[in-house]
């Protein structure tokens, strides 16, 4: 079974301060991706690593940054963190290339910045 | 640039009724996937939908893909509560790498 695990299911920061996301497949897939989550405007894609030390932004990568260092993990920053980025941040990994596969999710991590 | 909408955002139904959502895309695409959520939980894959025709089925759950229509539909058979969740339909937005574009989800609330 393919596994992806988040760091933290609930996670509660202060306005200005650094925060780290972890991420970690276990199924050696070379593709991995932040979405953020919010009502009514379902999944959007903050960044995509294709590789190692490989990432390309999303459709609303400001505010954040990534890193992947390790084929298994994937982290995503957010530099300073403002109260709209208060919101469900998914994780998801799957196999490169046109695959008769899907992307598999994390079980999220509610981040509420105040 | 693609848009993915589905419709209706919002479904309340009784058990036992049939119903279907609907996927629609703005531009050529072959690879399109469904997903379910569960309220507080994260995404599971449904199905994975590859060719123009294509039709799976799991339990009271079928899903097609007519990428001439550009439109997908996932059809709900003698719906039981359990069904109750969202559903979202994602497409692959080109032929170059894996980014999906995901529509903004069907809230499904089967009455019992």
């Amino acid at each position: 079974d393919v596994k992806v695990t988040q760091s933290s299911r609930y996670l509660v920061k202060r306005t200005g301060e650094k925060v780290f996301l972890e991420c970690v497949q276990d199924m050696d897939h070379e593709n991995m991706f932040w979405y953020r989550q919010d009502p009514g405007l379902g999944l959007r894609l903050i960044y995509f690593s294709y590789d190692v030390k490989m990432k390309e932004k999303g459709d609303i990568p400001e505010g954040y940054s990534v890193s992947r260092e390790k084929k298994e993990r994937f982290s995503l920053i957010l530099e300073s963190a403002s109260t709209n980025q208060t919101s469900m941040y998914l994780c998801a990994s799957c196999l490169r290339g046109r695959l008769t596969d899907t992307q598999y999710f994390g079980p999220g991590t509610r981040l509420t910045v105040l | 640039e693609l848009k993915v909408e589905q419709n209706p955002l919002f479904l309340s139904m009784q058990e036992g009724k049939n119903y279907t959502i609907y996927c629609n895309y703005s531009t050529t695409s072959d690879r399109l996937y469904w997903y379910r959520q569960d309220p507080g939980k994260s995404l599971e894959s449904l199905f994975v939908l590859l060719s123009n025709g294509a039709v799976k089925q799991e339990g009271r759950l079928m899903a097609s893909l007519d990428t001439k229509a550009r439109l997908s539909t996932l059809h709900i058979t003698a719906a039981v509560h359990d069904l109750s969740a969202t559903y979202f339909c994602a497409v692959d937005k080109n032929h170059r790498d894996d980014k999906i574009i995901f529509g903004k989800g069907t809230r499904l609330h089967i009455l019992p």
